[in-house]
Order: structure tokens, then sequence, then C-alpha cells
């Protein structure tokens, strides 16, 4: 089945040292987009990808970067600088045209 | 970024009870799509609505896209617990534009 996946689920960091989140999907689809969710909040965009080698600052891109090196492939590295990180994030694709997002199952992140 | 207004922020319903929700935005929206999240999901797309006074449903679920395009409304008809989670509406301007999200409408059923 076509799919999103993210991982892991959960993810424990001490402060100060970078992380990776992975991103992988086979639905084909060219763009890739990452969300951060805080609690009671709605989904703020971080970066976004519309095709392989090439990405775009979201929102809040502080603190955050990424590659695009693959079709498939979207990670997300949290860097030291990114001052409060922990949160949940979601990493969505999309197909174009007019039919939304694909999201995964998202990876809490916890800082300490 | 811009941000559509979505109402309520939250709600607190007994299981039976119809819900509504709406989304309004100061823009034109080509396209009008309606997402729910789990607890500890990610979003999964309900309804799609492509046309202005559009009316689709989905099982218990009906959403509406406003005839001025600038807003949209989700009903839920005789709610039942695992109903709960966060809803979202999203706005598309042009085919292939990104997505612009509300901020959620959380929904707790009371069974």
């Amino acid at each position: 089945d076509g799919g999103i996946t993210q991982s892991p689920k959960y993810l424990f960091r001490k402060e100060g040292q970078n992380v990776t989140l992975s991103c992988e999907q086979n639905l084909n689809h060219d763009a890739m987009y990452w969300y951060r969710q805080d609690p009671g909040q709605g989904l703020r965009l971080i970066y976004y990808s519309q095709i392989v080698n090439d990405f775009q600052k979201g929102d809040i891109a502080e603190g955050y970067s990424v590659s695009r090196e693959k079709k498939e492939s979207f990670p997300l590295t949290v860097t030291s600088a990114q001052k409060n990180p922990t949160a949940f994030y979601l990493c969505a694709s999309g197909q174009g045209g007019a039919y939304g997002y694909t999201f995964g199952s998202g990876t809490r992140l916890t800082v300490v | 970024g811009q941000q559509l207004n979505q109402s309520p922020q939250s709600m607190f319903i007994q299981e039976g009870e119809d819900v509504s929700m709406n989304c309004t935005s100061s823009s034109i929206f080509n396209t009008w799509l309606w997402y729910k999240q789990d607890p500890g999901e990610g979003p999964v797309l309900l309804i799609a609505l492509y046309k202005a006074g559009e009316l689709t449903s989905n099982g218990r679920l009906t959403a509406q896209f406003g005839i001025t395009r600038k807003d949209s409304f989700l009903n839920i008809s005789a709610s039942i617990p695992s109903d709960v989670g966060i809803y979202f509406c999203a706005g598309q301007k042009t085919s292939g534009s990104r997505l612009t999200f509300g901020e959620g409408t959380q929904l707790t059923v009371n069974p």
C-alpha cells in the first residue's frame, strides 16, 4: 500500500544535540512538507519542497534544516539553534492539483 | 503566514448530538478540504469540495463550500465517541498551490 512513513514515533534528545526526523513516501508525490504542532495549536509550516534538490522556508524555519536528494525522502534536522524543539512533527506529501496532502503519523520529539 | 479563521476552537458535546463548525477567510479559495486528526496521529482527509455552493456527504459528515468561496462548513450528525479529535479546514487558492490551514476545532464527545 502506498503511504507516507515517519520514524521514529517517539524521540528523546538532550538539549544541545541535533536530531534528524525521517520522512519517506511511496506515493510518487512531487511535493513534501514539514509541519510543527504544539499542544492546542494548529499546524505551522517549517519547510517544503516541490521538487527534488529544491526546498523553501516556511513560516518557522529558524533552527531547522532539510534536504531533498530523492523524491521519496525529505528528512528534517532539528538543530541546537532551535530554542524550543519539543513538539509533534508532521510530514506530508502532495501530488499537486486539488487533492490535498497525505500526512504521516507524526514524530513526537522531546528534548530534555 | 495566513491562517483561516476556524470556529469554534473547542466543543464538548454529548454522544448523539449534532456538531457544526466553520471556517472563514478574507480571501477566495477554489478548493476547501476538511481533515480529522486522531490523538497522536496525522490528519486524515475527510471531505474535499471543489465548487462554490457544493454540498458533499461522507457518512455522518456533511460539508459545504460557501457560495462566496470564502467559507466552508462541516456538520457531524449523531456524534459517537470515536468522533473525538481535532478537525482542520484547509483552503487552496489555485490547483497545485500550497494549502492554508485553519487552527483546528478540538471535539470532545462524552458517552
